[in-house]
């Protein structure tokens, strides 16, 4: 079946450092990648998205490139901010169907 | 305009009873999802509603059940509660029904199980 896998955490960096959060997927066909990110005590939002292989989704400095040959979709920033400290969740969906298909998550803390 | 608005954002319940969570999607949005967010197994599809009719169906015992009106407003209802039934609640929205292009989510409920 669909699965998403997220590079394992938690991720702790300085402030203005760079990040990567890895992300993988199996799926046949070509589904909608997405990036979530969550707040403390807070639910999901929606941060970028890719529909189709190439696509770069970007938003708030963070960018995420659609890699179909290697099912990718890695979530990048230049330079973090301590407001940046949340959980991260990529997903994905299928061309058919409505459900989103998540990874377990990964928790970044950016220290001042 | 307003989000995806939960209801209630707490709740404690004892083994054995019922409860039942509410959803209003952004206005216009005729799509509702739900998921469980749990620390062991993660964001877990649910269901989905979409014009009042179940699209789409999780891997959930049948003691979680759901309905939506005919505003677009959903509830979620589990019967027979069990503790590993405590959990995130979430709820998520779609204006097109398709999800292409994500969904919004709301800060859910918080359903705890004693």
């Amino acid at each position: 079946g669909d699965s998403v896998t997220q590079m394992e955490g938690p991720v702790t960096l300085s402030e203005e450092a760079f990040l990567t959060i890895n992300c993988t997927y199996t799926a046949t066909g070509y589904p909608s990648l997405f990036w979530y990110v969550q707040y403390p005590g807070e639910g999901l939002q929606l941060l970028l998205k890719a529909t189709k292989a190439d696509d770069k989704g970007s938003n708030k400095g963070f960018e995420a490139t659609y890699r179909k040959e290697t099912t990718s979709f890695h979530l990048e920033k230049g330079s973090v901010q301590v407001s940046d400290s949340a959980v991260y969740f990529c997903a994905l969906k299928k061309t058919s169907g409505s459900r989103l298909t998540f990874g377990e998550g990964t928790q970044l803390t950016v220290n001042p | 305009k307003a989000g995806v608005t939960q209801t209630p954002r707490y709740l404690i319940k004892t083994r054995g009873q019922q409860v039942t969570l509410s959803c209003s999607p952004i206005s216009g949005h005729r799509s509702v999802s739900w998921y469980q967010q749990t620390p062991g197994q993660g964001l877990q599809f649910l269901f989905e509603y979409f014009s009042e009719t179940q699209r789409n169906k999780g891997n959930f015992p049948g003691r979680f059940s759901g309905r939506q009106f005919s505003n677009s407003r959903s509830e979620m209802n589990v019967s027979t509660l069990e503790l590993g039934d405590s959990a995130l609640y979430l709820c998520a929205s779609s204006l097109e029904g398709t999800g292409r292009n994500g969904y919004t989510f709301g800060s859910g409920t918080r359903l705890t199980v004693v």
